[in-house]
């Protein structure tokens, strides 16, 4: 079954720049699209597309792709920011199947 | 602003069937869209279940496929899901979402809260 590898955690200090990683064999051809789940709380979508931003969404929150890797880059990390970030993907079987990245926790402190 | 809320029993025996209901409010699910369901065990990261299209068309997680039922009820603007056969590894909280579709998948744009599903006797 298709997979996508996040690195479980990330930390970086207020005002840093968070980079989180998502790789996956079928990104090349796939959009990536990731979302943010703070404690007790749904996921809320930050990035659809690989790259563009939803209404609501603060502009230090950036998205990119490049081969078989997704990133999230969080530009000037605040302390609300602190929080787990799933990406998400389809496979390339063309059956619509969904996957998520097993989650980072991202830490600002 | 399209809402979804989550329904069903919070507590299903080993072996039973689990069922919920994603109640959608704001937008009528006989227009456009997928709307499918994700999981998440307590702890633990998110599972894609499956999606349906209004028309009935679905898509499931072949881990899952076997024992899930997706259905929809547009006069009740309502959609459901069903999984059979539960185990102590379906305790997750479950979450229905719209899923927007982007022309060779679809994506979650829009969540409930999520309810909490505990499988035990």
């Amino acid at each position: 079954s298709y997979e996508l590898t996040q690195p479980p955690s990330v930390s970086v200090s207020p005002g840093q720049t968070a980079r989180i990683t998502c790789s996956g064999d079928a990104l090349p051809k796939k959009y990536a699209y990731w979302y943010q789940q703070k404690s007790g709380q749904a996921p809320v979508l930050v990035i659809y597309e690989d790259s563009k931003r939803p209404s609501g969404i603060p502009e230090r929150f950036s998205g990119s792709s490049s081969g078989t890797m997704a990133t999230l880059t969080i530009s000037g990390a605040q302390v609300e920011d602190e929080a787990d970030y799933y990406c998400y993907s389809t496979d390339s079987s063309g059956n619509h199947q969904g996957v998520f990245g097993g989650g980072t926790k991202l830490t600002v402190l | 602003q399209v809402q979804l809320q989550e329904s069903g029993p919070g507590l299903v025996k080993p072996s039973e069937t689990l069922s919920l209901t994603c109640t959608v409010s704001g937008y009528s699910i006989s227009i456009e869209y997928y709307w499918g369901w994700i999981r998440q065990p307590p702890g633990k990261g998110l599972e894609w279940i499956g999606t349906i299209y209004h028309s009935g068309n679905t898509y499931s997680n072949p881990s899952l496929k076997s024992r899930v039922t997706i259905s929809v009820d547009t006069s009740k603007n309502q959609f459901s899901l069903k999984l059979s056969s539960v185990t102590a590894a379906d305790t997750a909280i479950y979450y229905c979402a719209r899923e927007d579709n982007y022309g060779s998948g679809t994506y979650p744009r829009y969540w409930g809260q999520g309810t909490l599903v505990t499988v035990s006797s």
